[in-house]
């Protein structure tokens, strides 16, 4: 299994809406709706912020939404905050044997 | 679900190490508990994933031979173990647990322990 593809990076400025794609293939991000999203602050573990393709866990904003098209996931961060500035990552499921393949990472800058 | 993990080390090339990750027997009765690595080239990378309940493992295989996962659920605690360190497992290596269902996501995270391998 190859790691997923984000682009490097994504820039918005506040209030702005941001989308990060996470492209894989069919036995992976087209195959299963189990996507996930994590946030991750530097120095910090990766937050857990978006399960099964759209799927907030409690106390995450509603800014965070997610979706998938055949092999593409998105995450979309609408009204960008200061606060939304790190590093995301999705990560897909690819079979019990295989359960978690990560995707590059983008960082997001608010400017 | 809190996952307390074991400090940084720094070891020689062809050292040995066995790092941990404390939860409670609860969650080890219930949750599968995996390690992440994480390197600066690399990003993210799964390296396992234990049920401590049954000792059901996955290995990705990337990782398989190079390391061990473990737990004692009579402690609540889960190891990954390397027999033979080299420069190129240097990262930080979090625990992470997910719930039984497959296709869960890992929803509870350590803080991280630093693998530092150097000469």
């Amino acid at each position: 299994q190859s790691a997923l593809t984000q682009p490097r990076s994504v820039s918005g400025s506040p209030g702005q809406s941001v989308t990060i794609s996470c492209t894989g293939t069919y036995t992976d991000v087209g195959r299963y709706n189990f996507v996930s999203w994590y946030q991750q602050y530097a120095g910090k573990p990766p937050k857990l912020i978006i399960s099964d393709v759209s799927n907030r866990p409690s106390g995450v904003p509603e800014r965070f939404s997610g979706s998938k098209s055949g092999n593409t996931a998105s995450l979309t961060i609408s009204g960008l905050q200061p606060d939304d500035e790190a590093e995301y990552y999705c990560c897909a499921y690819a079979g019990t044997w295989y359960p978690y393949v990560f995707g590059t990472g983008t960082q997001v800058i608010v400017l | 679900v809190q996952l307390v993990q074991s400090g940084a080390e720094l070891k020689k090339p062809g050292e040995s190490l066995k790092i941990s990750c404390k939860g409670s027997q609860y969650t080890f009765s219930t949750y599968w508990i995996g390690w992440v690595r994480q390197t600066p080239g690399s990003g993210l990378e799964w390296v396992a994933i234990m049920r401590p309940a049954d000792f059901s493992t996955r290995y990705n295989p990337s990782f398989e031979g190079q390391v061990t996962i473990s737990a004692d659920s009579s402690i609540g605690t889960a190891y990954l173990q390397w027999n033979t360190l080299q420069a190129s497992d240097t990262g930080v290596y979090y625990c992470a647990g997910r719930r039984a269902v497959d296709g869960s996501p890992f929803d509870s995270w350590g803080l991280g322990t630093l693998v530092t391998v150097s000469s």
